[in-house]
């Protein structure tokens, strides 16, 4: 079965600062990765997603994540920090065929400290 | 064009009632999922429907239902509520195959009183 997991449910960083969000999942066949954000009393935005190619996949806002097999891993990066960045992550992970479904992980609040 | 729309917004029930949540998915998609987010979590997935037929099922209880129609909006029906279905429920659409990104309504909030 496939799962999800999200390291920290909160991250503090200062505005202008590294973001670095942690996300490691499991699965059985090669997975599509999704980050998606959450803004409070919203529906969620996609901001990136890797289903093959390159492992290295760049978003919306200036974020980015790779892929890296060998660790089961697809963090999540931005380089400087914006106060608009704060929101919940979530990172998620489906099967890639036809009909699947998508599993998210816990989320990761993300607070920006001006 | 417009997003994936649900309805309503907002609504209370009181334990032991029926509640119907609908979604009217982006034009041209054919899949729509179902999630439950309880307030700080993460979306569980209820269901999936792709061209009108169950394609997936989570851990729920029969209580939960669903159903897509021929122009592929979708309702949720949640039975004999319990204060533990107070959540925001997702509604999210997407393309037929291969599989994409979901695109999310902004959810119906559901209090169970």
């Amino acid at each position: 079965a496939q799962s999800v997991t999200q390291l920290g449910s909160h991250v503090s960083v200062s505005e202008g600062a590294l973001v670095l969000l942690r996300c490691n999942y499991s699965s059985s066949v090669p997975p599509y990765l999704f980050w998606y954000v959450q803004y409070p009393n919203q529906g969620l935005q996609l901001l990136l997603k890797y289903t093959t190619g390159a492992t290295l996949v760049k978003g919306i806002n200036g974020f980015e994540a790779e892929f890296k097999k060998s660790e089961t891993s697809f963090h999540l990066t931005k380089p400087s920090a914006h106060m608009s960045d704060a929101a919940e992550y979530f990172c998620a992970v489906s099967e890639g065929t036809s009909y699947d479904k998508v599993i998210f992980g816990p989320g990761t609040s993300l607070s920006v400290i001006p | 064009d417009a997003g994936v729309t649900q309805s309503p917004t907002h609504l209370i029930k009181t334990r032991g009632q029926q509640v119907t949540l609908r979604c009217s998915p982006i034009s041209g998609h054919k899949s729509v999922s179902w999630y439950q987010q309880v307030l700080g979590q993460g979306p569980q997935f209820i269901f999936q429907y792709y061209e009108k037929e169950e394609r997936g099922r989570g851990n729920f209880p029969d209580r939960f239902s669903a159903r897509q129609f021929p122009n592929y909006s979708s309702e949720l029906n949640v039975n004999a509520l319990l204060l533990g279905d107070s959540a925001l429920y997702l509604c999210a659409s997407r393309e037929g195959p291969p599989s994409g990104e979901l695109f999310f309504g902004e959810g119906s909030r559901l209090t169970v009183l």
